[in-house]
């Protein structure tokens, strides 16, 4: 099965400042990325979806795909306080699989 | 639109006995996954379902887990009979395709004492 690893944390980050959380994978024939995001106790919700090696935007998130090294980041810029949570990279195997990280928790201080 | 609903949202039983849960998934999705997430690890796929089918089951830890779906609608996993190492949260989802991405519903936290 693929394997899916990321720093647990919790991560610490001051609000305003950019919060970079990483991910990296197994399987160098993955293709398709996923960032969710889940507040305690709560259901994972999608953030971002990424396939192509680079950048892609949506409005304060950047998921970063970098093929050769195996990895995917997720950048939040001017980070918020509602911004905290646990951010959970998952790689697609098989036709509809999801395989998940353990998560990162992250924290902005106010 | 309503999103993902399972119930119960809590449930504590006795090793040995049986439970029951329950997922109401958007309606129109075709697709309907199950995942358990156990505590310290990461969430982990059951199976998933297209309509009625088992399209992939390959999670699924033992043969004292069943899943069902009924007439394409909604679905129940049923643990029989459970034990301490099932505890945790059971998640289920709907979409109309993983690209879609998934709406989870809130899940289920199952205590085995």
């Amino acid at each position: 099965q693929k394997e899916v690893e990321q720093n647990s944390g919790p991560l610490s980050v001051p609000e305003g400042a950019i919060a970079s959380l990483n991910c990296t994978y197994s399987d160098r024939g993955s293709q398709s990325f996923f960032w969710y995001r889940q507040y305690s106790g709560k259901s994972p919700e999608l953030i971002m979806f990424i396939y192509s090696n680079g950048d892609k935007e949506d409005g304060r998130f950047t998921a970063q795909l970098n093929k050769a090294s195996q990895y995917v980041s997720l950048l939040i810029r001017d980070s918020q306080p509602s911004d905290s949570a646990t951010y959970l990279c998952a790689v697609i195997e098989g036709a509809q699989k999801l395989v998940f990280g353990q998560g990162t928790r992250l924290t902005i201080n106010p | 639109e309503a999103g993902v609903t399972q119930f119960p949202s809590h449930s504590v039983i006795e090793k040995g006995q049986t439970v029951t849960l329950r997922c109401d998934p958007i309606s129109g999705h075709d697709n309907l996954y199950w995942y358990r997430r156990v505590m310290g690890k990461e969430i982990k796929f059951l199976l998933h379902f297209v309509k009625e089918s088992k399209q992939d089951e390959s999670g699924m830890p033992n043969n004292r887990f069943l899943a069902e779906r009924t007439g394409g609608t909604y679905s129940t996993l049923k643990v029989q009979p459970a034990e301490l190492e099932d505890s945790g949260v059971y998640f289920c989802a709907s979409s109309q395709g993983v690209y879609y991405g998934y709406t989870f519903g809130s899940g289920t936290r199952l205590t085995v004492v």
